[in-house]
């Protein structure tokens, strides 16, 4: 089945330590994104991409970082740069095609990270 | 800049409707967007509506949207215990390539 898959789905990390957060996509979307989700806060967006090679900064990219090498991968890192990382991490993906294009994303099922 | 505003929590009793609300601000607006997230989950579209659009119906799901208000809504009909889960109304602008979220709207639904 065609989708988005995220992991870990839970991760523990000590203050200082990077980590990285792994989203995959077999979708053929060009497009995909990152956001932070805090309760009350709704979803931030932190960076997006929307071909290989390329992506850009959302709102709250500061002491975060991505690549996207393969078309189908966009994994995340947490750096010790980040002040409060503690949050659950929401990876999508979209198209970029012509009409008909909704805009609509595609979300994995998240991953909760927990800084000790 | 884009904002979008929604109210944090909404009670209401299984059978009754349900009305969940949003604004939002940047009046360049082309789609918007309806999101449903369960417990622990990601979000799974429910409905969206094209920004020259007044209203959108979908079973039981009804869409209202005021553009001159900037006023988005989204009605669930005979609200069940299964549509207990935290709303998310989103925009797409024109000169934004994210989607724009709002804070989350928690329904419960109380049987």
């Amino acid at each position: 089945d065609g989708g988005i898959t995220q992991s870990p789905k839970y991760l523990f990390r000590k203050e200082g330590q990077n980590v990285t957060l792994s989203c995959e996509q077999n979708l053929n979307h060009d497009a995909m994104y990152w956001y932070r989700q805090d309760p009350g806060q709704g979803l931030r967006l932190i960076y997006y991409s929307q071909i290989v090679n390329d992506f850009q900064k959302g709102d709250i990219a500061e002491g975060y970082s991505v690549s996207r090498e393969k078309k189908e991968s966009f994994p995340l890192t947490v750096t010790s740069a980040q002040k409060n990382p503690t949050a659950f991490y929401l990876c999508a993906s979209s198209t970029r095609g012509t009409s008909p294009n909704t805009g609509e994303l595609f979300f994995g099922e998240g991953s909760r990270l927990t800084v000790l | 800049g884009e904002d979008v505003e929604q109210s944090l929590f909404l009670s209401v009793r299984e059978g009754d409707s349900s009305v969940i609300n949003c604004t939002y601000t940047d009046s360049s607006s082309t789609y918007l967007y309806w999101y449903k997230q369960e417990p622990g989950a990601g979000l799974q579209l429910l409905t969206y509506i094209f920004s020259n659009m007044d209203m959108k119906q979908d079973q039981r799901l009804t869409v209202l949207l005021n553009k001159k208000d900037k006023h988005l809504s989204l009605r669930i009909a005979d609200t069940q215990t299964g549509d207990s889960a935290i709303y998310f109304c989103a925009e797409k602008t024109a000169g934004r390539r994210a989607l724009t979220f709002g804070s989350g709207t928690r329904l419960q639904v109380q049987p």
